[in-house]
């Protein structure tokens, strides 16, 4: 069965912190997604990928950063957190074919204090 | 602006009864329209997925409906059960290659009493 993972699954830091979430899938997709969820609003998304060394931007990337090592590992990362980027930070991976599923991960819940 | 919206916002069933979730949405084009379950801290799980101008799925326990005309879907959950509560979102593929977007609804909070 598909399987999307996600660390760590939950993560408290400062303003102007560090912060890398880690995403690994085990399903070969090409393509991965970083989302975010927000009370009151759908998933929007952050960064996505098709493929090792290749990133798109999404719908709200300011303040984030994404690289995909490998296939199966895709990373977000904040440099300076801010309050605003408190939520639930979800990773998915689907394949290219039309209609394809995006299997999500567990979820991340990120604290910036 | 939200291009899909999702209603009501929450729902309180007694368990056994049936109910119905509504999509409204204004994303163009429409490729398709998938419904996702989310359970409390989870990650999002496919149930169904709708492609034709009208069309009609049914997954056990859950049926949905689409009208592209009527940028309408709406998601029917029977006999429910107490592993039903959870958060339903509403999803709109404007393509339908994975380079595509997809638009999130907000969702609708379903809770099941016994």
């Amino acid at each position: 069965e598909a399987a999307v993972t996600q660390s760590p699954r939950n993560k408290v830091t400062v303003t102007g912190g560090n912060v890398t979430l880690s995403c690994r899938q085990t399903n070969s997709h090409n393509y991965m997604y970083w989302y975010r969820q927000d009370t009151g609003h759908g998933l929007r998304l952050i960064h996505y990928s098709y493929g090792a060394g290749n990133l798109q931007i999404g719908d709200v990337p300011d303040g984030y950063k994404a690289t995909r090592t490998t296939q199966e590992d895709f990373f977000l990362l904040l440099e300076l957190a801010s309050p605003s980027q408190t939520s639930l930070y979800f990773c998915a991976s689907s394949e290219g074919r039309n209609y394809a599923e995006q299997f999500f991960g567990p979820g991340t819940r990120l604290t910036v204090l | 602006k939200t291009q899909v919206e999702q209603s009501p916002q929450s729902l309180v069933v007694r368990q056994g009864e049936n109910c119905v979730l509504q999509c409204n949405y204004s994303v163009t084009p429409d490729n398709h329209l998938r419904w996702f379950k989310q359970d409390t801290g989870k990650g999002l799980v496919s149930l169904t997925v709708l492609v034709d101008q009208k069309d009609k799925t049914s997954n056990g326990r859950y049926s949905a409906t689409l009208d592209k005309d009527a940028k309408h879907s709406t998601l029917h959950i029977t006999a429910t059960l107490l592993d039903d509560t959870a958060t339903y979102i509403c999803v709109v593929g404007d393509r339908g290659s994975a380079l595509g977007r997809l638009h999130f609804g907000a969702g609708t909070q379903l809770i099941v009493i016994p």
